[in-house]
């Protein structure tokens, strides 16, 4: 069990530019969730995969933001044309199908728009 | 709609002392709640969490919390508290649908501070 990783930890871009951002789950996980997290706040919910069938993305902030897991196993997040206000911490995490909603987070991806 | 609140933003404690964080929530079910803590620079860590049966559960680095449906309380305690343990904690409500769990609702999070 090598843990949720995200890559990359860090990106710095300018404003109107596209980000992807990467999530490699826990290998026998069968869910992986995105949350995106600001200063002084907690954790807000985006999108959630089971396996490859993306099961919620009404929550994504805005047709800009875009998720795929196209093998079911890491997945990406995409903002494209990013804005100041999406500046913040974005969160992987994952869970198996029987441990009653245990999920593991990654590290984080801190984006900063200039 | 499920939501969480914390009431403290920050609470300071001496070392050695115990310690109390407050948790309520709104959920129209029986609710999966969670506690995770974050230190600076670091991911989400798992503390503790409350599905069903005994409603105080254990959980690691001492800590533990009281489920309360009646108050629709989840305070998470710890008995003495080490300089290691100042971080950020949030509590979190989630549900559980056919082949795992949705989405967690985190509440806004206490920033805890140890004092010597």
């Amino acid at each position: 069990d090598t843990g949720v990783s995200q890559d990359p930890r860090h990106k710095i871009t300018k404003r109107g530019q596209n980000v992807t951002f990467r999530c490699d789950p826990i290998s026998e996980h069968n869910r992986l969730y995105w949350y995106r997290q600001t200063l002084g706040q907690g954790p807000e919910f985006l999108t959630y995969f089971q396996n490859e069938a993306q099961l919620e993305k009404s929550r994504l902030l805005s047709d800009r933001f875009s998720a795929e897991r196209p093998k079911g196993s890491f997945s990406t997040l995409e903002i494209q044309r990013t804005e100041q206000g999406d500046s913040a911490m974005y969160l992987c995490a994952s869970s198996y199908r029987d441990r009653r909603g245990e999920q593991y987070f990654g590290p984080g991806t801190r984006l900063t728009v200039t | 709609a499920q939501s969480v609140t914390q009431p403290d933003i920050h609470i300071t404690v001496s070392e050695g002392a115990s310690l109390e964080l407050r948790c309520n929530y709104s959920y129209g079910a029986t609710p999966y709640l969670f506690w995770y803590v974050q230190s600076p620079g670091q991911g989400l860590q798992l503390l503790l969490k409350y599905f069903s049966g005994d409603t105080l559960v254990q959980g690691i680095k001492g800590f533990e919390a009281e489920f309360k449906r009646s108050q629709s309380s989840f305070n998470l305690r710890k008995p003495s508290v080490h300089w290691s343990d100042a971080a950020e904690y949030f509590c979190a409500v989630g549900s559980y649908s056919g082949g795992g769990a949705d989405g967690l609702t985190f509440g806004k999070g206490t920033h805890l501070i140890i004092q010597p």
